[in-house]
């Protein structure tokens, strides 16, 4: 089975650049987009990258994704670093049977 | 602005069926793909279903044995049904409209499910 695989947490400081990985099992990533989501405590997901790269309207330009086939792993990366950026952040993807998610990276802004 | 809400039952003996109803409004619901997703207690999240219509519709495989989702357009709702639940099942259950290449760009609140013994 496919699956996705992130680190479980990672921090840095206001201000700063932190990217987040997810890598898939096989195959390879780059054949089916790769969407991000943002959940803070108590509340739904919502999108902040969608197909590899692209940021739904209302989401700062700070947030980018991109996918690297040689790593076969995708990437989002949040520059200018906010405390309003603490959240746990999700990867999915697809193959032709499942829709999947990563297991989630905490992000701490301290 | 396209709003989804859940409702059900937040308490479903193990054995029984989980039903819960995601109400859709500001889009027409014969027009796009909806979803169930639901998240586990400090868990990840995993993708149960979704459908077009009634017409067309692809369950996760770990669950498709168990799932049946359904709309009903006059309401403007699609469900979720879920048999012989157990421990396993219990989770904040989202509803979410399905975009192009399987994003989710709108997500209900979410609801609490509990499956009691």
């Amino acid at each position: 089975n496919f699956m996705l695989n992130q680190p479980h947490s990672v921090s840095e400081s206001p201000g700063k650049t932190v990217t987040i990985s997810c890598t898939g099992s096989s195959g390879r990533i780059a054949s089916n987009y790769v969407q991000w989501y943002q959940q803070r405590p108590g509340s739904a997901p919502t999108t902040v990258i969608y197909e590899d790269n692209q940021r739904p309207s209302g989401v700062p330009d700070r947030f980018s994704g991109s996918i690297d086939s040689s790593s076969n792993s995708a990437s989002l990366t949040i520059s200018g670093l906010k405390t309003e950026d603490e959240a746990d952040y999700y990867c999915q993807s697809y193959d032709s049977t499942n829709v999947i998610f990563g297991g989630g990276t905490r992000l701490t802004v301290l | 602005q396209v709003q989804l809400q859940e409702s059900g039952p937040g308490l479903v003996k193990a054995s029984e069926t989980l039903s819960l109803t995601c109400t859709v409004s500001g889009a027409p619901i014969d027009s796009f793909f909806w979803s169930w997703i639901r998240q586990s207690p400090g868990k990840g999240l995993e993708w149960i279903g979704y459908m077009f219509n009634s017409v067309s519709t692809s369950y996760n495989p770990s669950l498709k044995s168990r799932v049946t989702m359904a709309v009903e357009t006059s309401k403007s709702q699609f469900s979720l049904r879920v048999s012989s639940v157990t421990a396993a099942d219990t989770a904040v259950y989202y509803c979410a409209r399905r975009l192009g290449a399987n994003w989710f760009d709108t997500w209900g609140r979410g609801t609490q499910v509990t499956v009691s013994s």
